[in-house]
């Protein structure tokens, strides 16, 4: 079946504890892309990754980092957590059509709700 | 910048009655748009898509038309369900697969 996973789906922590929210797509898609998730803000992008070894900034990448090192994994790093980073975040990947072309569907991940206390 | 704009919510309905969820959009260039549906407790699931001007999206019942003229994509279904309670995202990709949302539309159906 065609999906992308993300874990843990729950975790709750405490501020400045470093933690991995891991996401992974068997789709082969190229691109993949953090998002996270506010009431009365919606979706904003925080990373994004064209291919392997190639990551560009979101709308809000203050205090994340990822990385890219296999095609099928994008994990989202916070090295040091703070409490304005409790949301619900969201993994994404789409093939990746060259040429800025913009009709390519993402499929999103289910979701990793996050508590840093 | 590119901007996504609907209908704040929730939108409470009836079983069978008819939905219009508004979206409209600012964006350079020639946007693809699509709708994008959140059941509780899940991901987001692509609903429909349009990627150019006057196509017309569908699925499950629902349908959107991509109006470069008015620069809107509302969400219309003829008779809704209980089970199409969800949060509805109307959405753009002007380009290099970026989607700007919207803030998500709430709809609510009872019996």
């Amino acid at each position: 079946e065609a999906q992308v996973t993300q874990n843990p789906r729950y975790l709750i922590t405490v501020t400045g504890k470093k933690l991995t929210v891991t996401c992974s797509q068997n789709m082969n898609h190229e691109y993949m892309s953090w998002y996270r998730q506010d009431p009365g803000l919606g979706l904003r992008q925080i990373y994004y990754s064209m291919n392997v070894e190639v990551t560009d900034k979101g709308d809000v990448p203050e205090g994340y980092k990822v990385s890219r090192k296999e095609k099928r994994n994008f994990p989202l790093i916070l090295e040091s957590p703070s409490p304005n980073q409790t949301s619900l975040y969201f993994c994404a990947s789409s093939t990746w059509t060259s040429g800025g072309f913009s009709t390519d569907t993402q499929y999103f991940g289910p979701g990793t709700r996050l508590t840093v206390l | 910048g590119n901007s996504v704009t609907q209908m704040e919510g929730p939108v409470t309905l009836s079983e069978e009655a008819f939905l219009t969820i508004n979206c409209t959009y600012t964006a350079t260039g020639y946007p693809s748009l699509f709708w994008y549906v959140q059941y509780p407790g899940e991901g987001l699931q692509l609903l429909l898509k349009a990627t150019k001007a006057d196509d017309k999206g569908s699925n499950k019942g629902f349908e959107a038309t991509y109006r470069k003229e008015t620069t809107s994509f509302h969400l219309e279904k003829g008779s809704v369900q209980v089970s199409d309670s969800a949060v509805y995202f109307c959405a753009l990709n002007s380009g290099y697969s970026t989607l700007t949302f919207g803030k998500g539309t709430m709809l609510l159906v009872s019996p």
